[in-house]
């Protein structure tokens, strides 16, 4: 069974960068679609992209563009998420989470399991 | 963007009640790609329900989907007490996007 594994707890100052890994073991990693949900503080679920590990080419959030960058690592199945600009909204948990299927082109679908999640803190 | 809207924000219900959670879209879900997700504080998200109405793997019966096009439903036909949590459903059939979530609460 396939576990995602993600990367400890970050502070950030703002205007900095943040780079949040996610290490796959027990499976296939190239062929699912790798996604990067967060979560503020006591708020709802929020997509900000994702990308299908064989293909490279990831998708992003509009909200997140120009903003977020995801790859993929296939030579250690780990998907990496850097957010710039950080200011104290981006103040969250991150989740990686993978597609059930492979739905092309963008690989969107239900996301059957998910990392344990990485706390992001942006404070001065 | 499809915008999801979720209804009741909270529900007060007592174990063994029956739960009828609701999902609005802002316009048609193609396909039927809605999914239903339960979280728990502290934890990660949770498949419960994915193309409307199919059960994820290991998810009891008592937790069902239906609906299509821009209305959708999540029913839990008997409350467990660990049931009770916040619920959010999720599209996607154009680009991705989660409601607000529904938090299910002992009355």
């Amino acid at each position: 069974q396939v576990q995602l594994v993600q990367s400890g707890a970050e502070v950030k100052k703002p205007g900095s960068s943040v780079k949040v890994s996610c290490k796959a073991s027990g499976g296939t990693f190239s062929s699912y679609a790798i996604s990067w949900v967060r979560q503020a503080p006591g708020q709802g679920l929020e997509w900000m992209g994702g990308i299908i590990p064989m293909f490279g080419t990831a998708n992003y959030a509009q909200k997140f563009q120009g903003r977020v960058t995801i790859t993929t690592d296939e030579s250690t199945s780990t998907a990496y998420t850097e957010l710039s600009s950080l200011r104290s909204e981006d103040t969250a948990v991150y989740y990686c989470a993978r597609a059930r299927h492979l739905r092309l082109p963008e690989g969107h679908d239900a996301f059957d399991i998910w990392g344990q999640g990485t706390m992001v803190t942006v404070s001065s | 963007e499809i915008v999801l809207t979720q209804s009741p924000g909270t529900l007060s219900l007592s174990p063994g009640e029956r739960a009828t959670l609701s999902c609005r879209a802002s316009q048609s879900v193609s396909s039927s790609y809605l999914a239903w997700y339960q979280q728990k504080l502290g934890q990660a998200p949770r498949l419960l329900i994915y193309g409307a109405s199919s059960r994820a793997t290991g998810i009891p019966d008592r937790f069902s989907g239906s609906g299509s096009g821009t209305d959708f439903t999540l029913t839990i036909s008997r409350l467990e007490p660990e049931d009770f949590a916040v619920y959010y459903c999720q599209q996607y059939g154009s680009s991705l996007t989660f409601g607000g979530g529904t938090k299910v609460e002992i009355k």
